[in-house]
């Protein structure tokens, strides 16, 4: 079975710091992966994804991350952080050939003037 | 013109009753899901159905009865409701394997 693992529960930054959230996943086959931001009382936006080719995803407002294979990782990072980026943000797998998603628990992305 | 949407957003309810969600897409997609979001926010996912058939039942239990009158509605009953019931749940919908998952705006149940 797949698993993932957010390390932090809570990251706070100063706007315009860089920030950079873990992620790490746990499978024996292929994966896809995706990070989806949730903003308060909203439902799930998707940022970026994985499923093949390049390590190194871009997603929407500034968003990237980077597939790291030999260390089962797919951290979100981005250069400069905004007040409007604080929300909730998951990471998720899923096994090639199956429709699945498995979240982890969420990291909170506070951002503070 | 929302992608996904959920009814009713916000639902208030005693201890006992039934209740339904209903989920809309209009994607085109043939694959739908119901997430359970509880309050630390965990996200799991509870069923899956394919051109109207089910594919995925996450250990749910059998109050929980989902129902797919066509690809583009998936409805969720639930009977005998119990506190514990108290979440937000999330549709989803996509197309094909491993393609992205679009999420309804979640429906607050709260339970008393």
């Amino acid at each position: 079975a797949q698993s993932v693992t957010q390390l932090d529960s809570q990251v706070p930054v100063f706007e315009e710091a860089p920030v950079e959230l873990r992620c790490n996943y746990s499978s024996s086959v292929s994966v896809y992966l995706f990070w989806y931001v949730q903003y308060p009382n909203q439902g799930l936006q998707l940022l970026l994804k994985y499923l093949s080719g390049s390590t190194l995803v871009k997603g929407i407002n500034g968003f990237e991350a980077e597939f790291n294979k030999s260390q089962t990782s797919f951290h979100l990072r981005k250069p400069s952080v905004h007040i409007s980026d604080t929300a909730e943000y998951f990471c998720a797998v899923t096994v090639t050939g199956f429709q699945k998603l498995v979240f982890g628990t969420g990291t909170r992305l506070l951002v503070s003037p | 013109d929302t992608a996904v949407s959920q009814t009713p957003k916000y639902l208030v309810t005693q201890m006992g009753n039934d209740k339904s969600i209903k989920c809309e897409q209009n994607l085109g997609h043939d694959t739908m899901y119901w997430y359970k979001q509880d309050s630390k926010k965990f996200l799991k996912i509870m069923f899956s159905y394919n051109n109207k058939e089910l594919i995925i039942n996450e250990t749910v239990p059998n109050r929980f009865s989902p129902k797919s009158p066509d690809k583009a509605h998936l409805n969720l009953h639930i009977n005998s409701l119990e506190l514990g019931d108290s979440a937000v749940y999330f549709c989803a919908s996509s197309q094909g394997t491993g393609e992205t998952q679009y999420f309804g705006p979640g429906t607050r149940l709260l339970v008393l």
